[in-house]
């Protein structure tokens, strides 16, 4: 079944204590994707990366990382969370990467991370 | 910049209502429209997209008309269940060669039987 996982589902944790959020996609995406959601902000994107080893910032980039070393996996690092971090997360995966149509592939979605900074 | 611009919800529906959910954009050249849908607790999912000026999409009985001259994109529906409750949000993409979506706020749609 193609998919986009993401782990954990759930999590709270204190100020200042650095964590990572797992996303992993099985269909050889090119494209992966992490967004922030939130009350009447809607998604905004935090990074992006077209392919393995590019990665760019999005809208929202400030306190977070990311890397792409494999093509599957897309994992974001907060190395020190705060509680204006609190949101709920959703990772997605696109066919397009570089040099590919712009826009016309679908985003595959996982199913969320909340996240909960104390 | 690109934006979208979607109504505030919630938009409370009796089943069987007709739906209609608007949404604006600002983008430079020629984006593609996407309309996704995100029910309680899941992921988005892509409900579904035009490419350029004129072309209609549709899905599950959803349907959304690509505007270029008003800039458009709003999302119908002829009659909507309760199983269509759910938020809406409008997206485009306009990126040269990848997928970057730009998303409006979300609509959420509340159908009472």
């Amino acid at each position: 079944e193609a998919q986009v996982t993401q782990n954990p589902r759930y999590l709270i944790t204190v100020t200042g204590k650095k964590l990572t959020v797992t996303c992993s996609q099985n269909m050889n995406h090119e494209y992966m994707s992490w967004y922030r959601q939130d009350p009447g902000l809607g998604l905004r994107q935090i990074y992006y990366s077209m392919n393995v080893e590019v990665t760019d910032k999005g809208d929202v980039p400030e306190g977070y990382k990311v890397s792409r070393k494999e093509k599957r996996n897309f994992p974001l690092i907060l190395e020190s969370p705060s509680p204006n971090q609190t949101s709920l997360y959703f990772c997605a995966s696109s066919r397009d990467g570089q040099g590919g149509l712009a826009g016309v592939s679908e985003q595959y979605f996982g199913p969320g991370t909340r996240l909960t900074v104390t | 910049g690109n934006s979208v611009t979607q109504m505030e919800g919630p938009v409370t529906l009796s089943e069987e209502a007709f739906l209609t959910i608007n949404c604006t954009y600002t983008a430079t050249g020629y984006p593609s429209l996407f309309w996704y849908v995100q029910y309680p607790g899941e992921g988005l999912q892509l409900l579904l997209k035009a490419t350029k000026a004129d072309d209609k999409g549709s899905n599950k009985g959803f349907e959304a008309t690509y505007r270029k001259e008003t800039t458009s994109f709003h999302l119908e529906k002829g009659s909507v269940q309760v199983s269509d409750s759910a938020v809406y949000f409008c997206a485009l993409s306009s990126g040269s060669g990848y997928s970057t979506l730009t998303f409006g706020k979300g609509t959420m749609l509340l159908v009472s039987p």
